[in-house]
């Protein structure tokens, strides 16, 4: 069965202070990655796909990598407008639905 | 312009009502998606429908039933509401079921069940 394992939970950071989270995933036969952001009360918000082991994509202070086994979302010299909860899914091939992992909350004080 | 919209945003109603809940998408999308997201920020697919037609039912309870008038809508109707059913639901858009695309996430509809 596909599954998504994000780590932390919980992030604290002080702005400025960079740092990584984690995704792991087991998947049959991966067909896509994904890293969104979730704003409280708010709807998931699209930030990166990636789908071979080795690729890496950027957009300002965030740079999503992979590998065969996990993902991990690198924050550079993070502001406090960063803060939220950042969600990793994969896409298997089980059918045309996203899994997803429990997210890492992100705080960044100032 | 919103994309994916969905109403109503919050949503309060006693133990065995039936309510509803409609989501609109502008993108020209052929796939559109029901995820509920619990109280520990989990999000679970529930259904999915591809240019009208039911691809995906994920084990929910039958007091859920999902419509699709057109491929720009996708409905969730919901049946004698129970307090388990309490979390907040969120329609999604996605090009392709077949094209590894990324989904777009209406603002989400908080459901409380009272």
């Amino acid at each position: 069965e596909d599954q998504v394992t994000q780590s932390p939970e919980a992030l604290r950071l002080q702005e400025g202070e960079s740092s990584s989270l984690n995704c792991s995933y087991t998947v049959s036969g991966l067909r896509g990655l994904f890293w969104y952001r979730q704003d409280p009360g708010k709807g998931p918000e699209f930030l990166f796909t990636l789908y071979s082991a080795g690729e890496e994509k950027e957009k300002e202070r965030l740079k999503a990598t992979l590998t065969k086994k996990e993902s991990f979302l690198h924050i550079t010299a993070p502001k406090p407008e960063d803060s939220a909860t950042y969600l990793c899914a994969v896409l298997g091939n089980q059918g045309g639905k996203l899994i997803f992992g429990q997210g890492t909350e992100l705080s960044v004080k100032p | 312009d919103t994309a994916v919209s969905q109403t109503p945003k919050y949503l309060v109603t006693q133990m065995g009502n039936d309510k509803s809940i409609k989501c609109e998408q502008n993108l020209g999308h052929d796939t559109m998606y029901w995820y509920k997201q619990d109280s520990k920020k989990f999000l679970k697919i529930m259904f999915s429908y591809n240019n009208k037609e039911l691809i995906i039912n994920e084990t929910v309870p039958n007091r859920f039933s999902p419509k699709s008038p057109d491929k720009a809508h996708l409905n969730l109707h919901i049946n004698s509401l129970e307090l388990g059913d309490s979390a907040v639901y969120f329609c999604a858009s996605s090009q392709q079921m077949n094209m590894n695309t990324e989904a777009f996430f209406g603002q989400g509809t908080r459901l409380t069940v009272v």
